[in-house]
């Protein structure tokens, strides 16, 4: 069963910065189907990325994703406001679907 | 446009067995390449996937919990059941049910249901 592994678990930064969350599988995610989710307090997650690059309907282009194999990358261009929150890496081409621990970026 | 809305009881008592629908409008869970997926999320902590379902009856279980979970859909209803046997605090979370297509992410969330497991 692969294990998502995202660092860091905590990101303290500004608005107005870059933020790079990382997201390590324990073995090769087939065809790149790796997701990347926002969730904010009391609410369901959102959809972000998926198939590792992909941006969702509605998903501003601040959101990139890249990465292959078993090392992914959710990048966020310029930090605002509504961006501070919680962030899960999934598997989302074959069962198991597994989540990672989730990144919490905060303002710092 | 996809919707879809948890139900069950908001509280559950240890050993008994939980039971959470998910109704959903805007698809059909007949239509090839659907499925419907369960997730919960105990307070404070992480996303777990639970379960999934696609429209061919074809049915996928989180391992550690696959001996206590079932799934199942009424086509018809347009919804998806999922129990839980032998609950246990630790079962306490956010329950949520989710859209997806066979190899694409859940893409359309229901806003959850919460489960608290306690004597």
């Amino acid at each position: 069963e692969i294990v998502l592994t995202q660092s860091p678990g905590t990101l303290s930064l500004s608005p107005g910065e870059g933020a790079t969350l990382s997201c390590r599988a324990s073995e090769s995610v087939n065809s790149n189907y790796l997701a990347w989710y926002q969730q904010k307090p009391g609410q369901p997650p959102r959809l972000l990325i998926s198939a590792a690059s992909t941006r969702a309907t509605g998903i501003p282009d601040r959101f990139s994703g890249s990465g292959s194999g078993t090392d992914f990358t959710l990048t966020i261009s310029r930090l605002e406001p509504e961006d501070f929150a919680v962030y899960y890496c999934q598997r989302h081409g074959g069962s198991p679907y597994t989540f990672g621990q989730g990144t919490k970026l905060e303002i710092k | 446009q996809i919707t879809l809305k948890e139900s069950g009881p908001t509280l559950v008592k240890p050993s008994q067995t939980l039971t959470v629908t998910c109704t959903f409008s805007g698809f059909s869970l007949s239509a090839r390449d659907v499925g419907v997926g369960w997730i919960r999320q105990p307070p404070g902590k992480a996303l777990e996937w639970l379960a999934l379902i696609y429209w061919d009856d074809d049915k996928r279980y989180s391992p550690s919990l696959k001996s206590r979970l079932t799934i199942t859909k009424d086509t018809s209803k347009n919804q998806v059941v999922l129990t839980l046997t032998n609950v246990d605090p630790v079962d306490t979370a956010t329950y949520y049910c989710a859209h997806k297509l066979v190899t694409d992410a859940f893409d359309v969330w229901g806003l959850g249901t919460v489960v608290t497991v306690s004597s």
